[in-house]
């Protein structure tokens, strides 16, 4: 299975800090992306790292991806009460399903 | 900004009984896929779909699944026999450059069997 693997499986920080999570996948990969799922919505696209990219920003998200390692992270920085959620990394490969790993939940507290 | 919907946001129905789950993608999306999510689970692939075909299903599309563009806006997945197993939130999504481009998720439809 290719699919992502997030840790850590909870995440709890103070309002303004910076919170950093991780995933790792097996096999070679098309893109990776991060989603956020508030508790029982629907999974919100946060941003999208080609493989052939290292880095990316899209306000306060910074992803990179290490293909050597097949690892990614997400950083949120100055983190909100909103940023509370579950959020997922997926994977695609050439056949463009996406390979959800479990998710790591954060809790911003104010 | 365009969204994907899906109705109903709950369905309970007993076991045995058909359910249609609906969504309507983003318009001008030509990629279309069903996900589920067991609560407390991983968000799994079911079927993707595009020129009105299946091009994948996964081990859980059985034969009690299947999937249909009845109208060129709608997007629907029917369970023809429906088991306690299957209940979960079950989501649509859409994209419009396989690959490329990221999917677009609509809110689910939380399915519970009786």
């Amino acid at each position: 299975s290719q699919q992502g693997e997030e840790d850590p499986q909870a995440l709890s920080i103070q309002e303004g800090e910076n919170a950093t999570m991780n995933c790792s996948y097996k096999t070679s990969i098309n893109n990776l992306q991060w989603y956020r799922q508030n508790s029982g919505r629907g999974l919100v696209h946060l941003i999208l790292i080609r493989s052939n990219e290292r880095e990316k920003h899209s306000g306060r998200l910074r992803v990179t991806l290490d293909t050597s390692k097949k690892s990614s992270s997400l950083l949120i920085t100055a983190s909100r009460a909103a940023d509370t959620a579950s959020y997922f990394c997926a994977t695609t490969r050439n056949d463009y399903k996406l390979s959800f790993g479990a998710g790591t939940t954060v809790t911003v507290r104010a | 900004e365009p969204e994907v919907t899906q109705t109903p946001s709950h369905q309970v129905t007993q076991m045995g009984q058909e359910v249609i789950l609906r969504c309507v993608p983003i318009s001008n999306h030509l990629y279309f896929y069903w996900y589920r999510q067991i609560l407390g689970q991983k968000v799994e692939f079911l079927v993707s779909f595009y020129n009105n075909e299946i091009s994948e299903k996964s081990e859980i599309f059985d034969d009690q699944f299947s999937v249909e563009r009845p109208d060129g806006s709608n997007f629907t997945l029917k369970i023809r026999s429906t088991k306690l197993e299957d209940s979960a939130m079950y989501f649509c999504a859409s994209d419009d450059q396989r690959g490329s481009q990221p999917q677009h998720f609509g809110d689910g439809t939380r399915l519970s069997i009786l």
